[in-house]
């Protein structure tokens, strides 16, 4: 079965901090990748996406992710975090399922960002 | 253009009794789909519709949940009777491209339902 395993459950970061977090999938076959982004009071948004061409895909307000197939990963970066990143993150794999597409996440990791 | 919109965004109940959740997916969007995430869990796939039929329902934990998508437009997944464990936030989205992969699912603010 699809799965999608994110490696931090919580990250606690100053300002201007370098921030990678990782995500892991299992599916041997075509995917697609997400990250989206959960602000407190808010609904999930898509950050970025990956559906195929240039492994390194570039988001919303200066997040990147980049996709290793070799290694099933798909890590988001951000090179300095602003408090405004406090949030939390969800990684997820579009896989195909019976036909149609199925969007499987991770468990999410809870990011805070100190100023 | 609205997005997904879910109703009700807050819902207390008591165990035993009996609870709807409405979602009405972005118009002309033929895919919708229910999530739940209990805390501090993944969030979890629940089922699939596609226009008013039922192509995945594969993560529905039990035959007391219920989703219909009559006419292919809102959806609404009733829980009856509810049990502590149905606590959570239950989300809906929604996605054009049937059976395609490169297509991005909107989601909706969710439903936090509470059993007390």
């Amino acid at each position: 079965a699809q799965s999608v395993s994110q490696h931090n459950h919580h990250v606690i970061l100053s300002e201007a901090a370098s921030l990678e977090l990782g995500c892991n999938y299992s599916y041997g076959g075509t995917v697609n990748l997400f990250w989206y982004v959960q602000y407190p009071g808010q609904h999930l948004q898509l950050l970025l996406k990956y559906f195929s061409g240039d492994p390194l895909v570039k988001g919303i307000k200066g997040f990147e992710a980049e996709f290793i197939k070799s290694k099933f990963s798909f890590n988001l970066r951000k090179p300095s975090v602003q408090w405004s990143d406090t949030a939390e993150y969800f990684c997820a794999v579009n896989a195909r399922s019976g036909g149609y597409n199925k969007l499987i996440f991770g468990a999410g990791t809870r990011l805070a960002v100190h100023p | 253009e609205a997005g997904v919109t879910q109703f009700p965004s807050h819902s207390v109940i008591e165990k035993g009794q009996t609870v709807t959740l409405r979602c009405d997916p972005i118009s002309g969007h033929d895919n919708l789909y229910w999530y739940r995430r209990v805390m501090g869990k993944e969030i979890k796939f629940l089922l699939h519709f596609v226009k008013e039929s039922k192509q995945d329902e594969s993560g529905m934990p039990n035959n007391r949940f219920l989703a219909e998508r009559t006419g292919g437009t809102y959806s609404t997944l009733k829980v009856q009777p509810a049990e502590l464990e149905d606590s959570g936030v239950y989300f809906c989205a929604s996605s054009q491209g049937v059976g395609q992969l490169n297509t991005e699912a909107f989601f909706g603010q969710g439903t936090r339902l509470t059993v007390v």
